[in-house]
């Protein structure tokens, strides 16, 4: 079936660092990709996607590529900030049939962003 | 309102009685999904509606849980003779007909079996 594994964390860094959370994923055919995040105390969000390989999905300065070859989707950000503290979620979403594109979803990385 | 609502947020229940947790989705989202967030387990699927269809269920752990969509709109998961392993954030998300997996999440009801 499919899975996703992402890094388990937690990852806690200076204001202004680069930040990278690795996911990879199993699946067959071709799923899309998503990271998903939630903030303290509120519901989970998209925060980027990607639907095919080599797209590269992009928000608030967080960035995912679509690696088929290396089956990835490792989430990227140049300068992280205090308020990039949150759980992200790599997932992915595939259909085999019929019309439920329900998501599968990595474990979740706690990142937490010091001043 | 704009978002995914869901209630009640917090559900406190004694072991072996009924739960009913309710979603309302955004207006025209014709998919809507319910999903279990746990520490053990993580985020699970557990049902999946699309208009008049008939629901995929393939994600419920156990015939104690049911759910129903009406009027293509509001959604109401219930647990029968609930189990202290219940206890979890009960996540509700809505989309698009293949939206390809685009879902938009409401807060989640946060259930205690004692």
């Amino acid at each position: 079936g499919n899975s996703v594994t992402q890094m388990e964390g937690p990852v806690t860094l200076s204001e202004e660092a680069f930040l990278t959370i690795n996911c990879t994923y199993t699946a067959t055919g071709y799923p899309s990709l998503f990271w998903y995040v939630q903030y303290p105390g509120e519901g989970l969000q998209l925060l980027l996607k990607a639907t095919k390989a080599d797209d590269k999905g992009s928000n608030k300065g967080f960035e995912a590529t679509y690696r088929k070859e290396t089956t990835s989707f490792h989430l990227e950000k140049g300068s992280v900030q205090v308020s990039d503290s949150a759980v992200y979620f790599c997932a992915l979403s595939h259909n085999s049939g019929g019309s439920n594109y329900k998501l599968t979803f990595g474990k979740g990385t706690l990142l937490t962003v010091n001043p | 309102g704009a978002g995914v609502s869901q209630s009640p947020s917090n559900k406190v229940t004694e072991k072996g009685k009924d739960v009913e947790l309710r979603c309302d989705p955004i207006s025209g989202h014709t998919a809507l999904y319910w999903y279990r967030q746990s520490l053990g387990q993580g985020l699970e699927f557990l049902i999946y509606f699309q208009g008049n269809s008939a629901p995929d269920k393939s994600g419920l752990p156990s015939d104690r849980f049911s759910a129903e969509r009406t009027g293509g709109s509001v959604s109401t998961l219930t647990i029968q003779r609930t189990q202290q392993e219940d206890s979890a954030v009960y996540l509700c998300a809505g989309g698009k007909n293949r939206a390809w997996g685009e879902q938009y999440f409401g807060p989640g009801t946060r259930l205690t079996v004692t």
